[in-house]
């Protein structure tokens, strides 16, 4: 019983990097999300997914781009970082009114 | 716009005591509110929602929450704390009279509990 799961847990960039975090959930849910945590800033959203296919921006989008080509996948990538995108990052999907699921979190540094 | 409020960065209190962490909200519509609690190093865990009906909701772990409309206030509460509730705390709300968002969540800034012994 999986749930939310994200890959990697941890990374290390250096400035002008690229890559991709990958979420993966196994309980069906059509809206999918990915927030950043930042210090005495709560959770804020990046982008969001009402369905495979269809991606949204969120409260803070830029520098950052995604994908719903599976309905059970929810892809972020930074095509070139900088040190503001250091943070924790956090997938969550839900259906419905129902409370949205969290996975454990991508830690991630750049230099 | 929907909007959260938790006004107090941290909550101190002593094993055995009442807890309560504070949640104020706005919403053009119905709020729908929940809370959430994470542990070092771990996503967010849900506690408890409150959707429609009751205003006293019970939750996980013995915690349980006060929705006031005319206070627009959705506050944490448990009877007795424990040492191993210490952690963060987050309040959410959306509204829901806004349809096609993706029943997107607005989240607080997040209240640090604190029990000691």
């Amino acid at each position: 019983n999986a749930g939310v799961t994200q890959t990697p847990k941890f990374r290390v960039l250096k400035t002008g990097q690229s890559m991709t975090l990958l979420c993966a959930q196994d309980m069906n849910h059509e809206y999918m999300y990915w927030y950043r945590q930042d210090p005495g800033m709560g959770l804020r959203l990046i982008h969001y997914s009402v369905g495979e296919g269809t991606t949204a921006k969120g409260e803070v989008p830029d520098g950052y781009n995604v994908s719903r080509l599976k309905k059970q996948n929810f892809l972020l990538g930074l095509e070139s970082a900088a040190p503001s995108q250091t943070s924790v990052y956090f997938c969550a999907s839900t259906r419905g009114n129902q409370p949205q699921h969290f996975g454990d979190g991508t830690r991630l540094s750049i230099l | 716009a929907q909007s959260v409020a938790q006004p107090e960065d941290q909550v101190n209190v002593a094993e055995g005591n009442p807890l309560t962490v504070k949640c104020t909200y706005s919403v053009s519509g119905n709020p729908y509110l929940f809370w959430y609690v994470q542990y070092p190093n771990r996503g967010l865990q849900f506690l408890l929602k409150y959707i429609t009906g009751d205003n006293l909701v019970k939750g996980s772990y013995g915690f349980e929450a006060e929705f006031n409309k005319s206070q627009t206030s959705f506050h944490l509460k448990k009877p007795s704390a424990l040492v191993s509730d210490s952690a963060l705390y987050f309040c959410a709300v959306r509204d829901e009279g806004v349809t096609g968002g993706g029943n997107k969540l607005t989240f607080g800034t997040g209240t640090q509990l604190k029990v000691e012994l």
